[in-house]
């Protein structure tokens, strides 16, 4: 069975500073990653997936995760937080080819001025 | 244009009765998914679809009961509405799986659900 976990529910940078939202996972099979974000009121996007090419992804809007195995982590970084970054980020996992997509918990990102 | 829709936006209705929320999706894609998302449990899933006919459990289906007698449509019905099922409801579907396929989620609007 596969499962994710985001360690933080809440994350609260400054604007310009850099962002890290953190995310490990557990898969029986070579999973398939994905980062999705949540603005308010609003529908939800894929930022970036992993499917076992290279192991660093670049996603839209200057986000980029790695994919670690070791670690069992892909954690979700930007460079420099801006203020339309604020929202809610979930963490995806997907099971082989079932494709049932298990979503973590979510971190809420706070971007202050 | 072609995309997924879920009706009704919202619903009120009390405990005991049934209810289904719809889902339409126009791309004939294989995946479609019911989640709920509920403030600090994020996005659980409640069934999926891999194609017509073929429906499975995810993390939380009890109380809900699915069909896909057709590739667009996958309705989803509480049978006896209870309070713990107040939440939104998101339907998603997906083309398919693996590298070669499109394996990214298309969300409909949501189904905002109250069970007094």
């Amino acid at each position: 069975a596969q499962s994710v976990t985001q360690l933080d529910s809440h994350v609260s940078v400054s604007e310009g500073t850099p962002v890290l939202l953190r995310c490990n996972y557990s898969s029986s099979y070579s999973p398939s990653l994905f980062w999705y974000v949540q603005h308010p009121n609003k529908g939800l996007q894929l930022l970036l997936k992993y499917t076992s090419a290279a192991t660093l992804v670049k996603g839209i809007n200057g986000f980029e995760a790695e994919f670690k195995k070791s670690e069992t982590s892909f954690h979700l970084t930007k460079p420099s937080a801006h203020m339309s970054d604020a929202a809610e980020y979930f963490c995806v996992v997907s099971a082989g080819n079932t494709g049932k997509l298990i979503f973590g918990q979510g971190t809420t990102l706070q971007v202050k001025p | 244009d072609a995309g997924i829709t879920q009706s009704p936006r919202y619903k009120i209705t009390e405990t005991g009765r049934q209810v289904t929320l719809m889902c339409h999706q126009t791309w004939s894609h294989s995946y479609m998914f019911w989640y709920r998302q509920d403030l600090g449990h994020g996005l659980r899933l409640i069934y999926y679809s891999a194609a017509a006919d073929i429906t499975d459990k995810g993390e939380v289906p009890d109380g809900y009961v699915v069909s896909r007698s057709k590739t667009e449509n996958f309705p989803l019905t509480l049978e006896s509405a209870t309070r713990s099922q107040t939440s939104v409801y998101f339907c998603a579907s997906m083309a398919g799986t693996g590298i070669q396929a499109n394996e990214k989620l298309f969300f409909g609007s949501g189904t905002q659900l109250s069970v007094l």
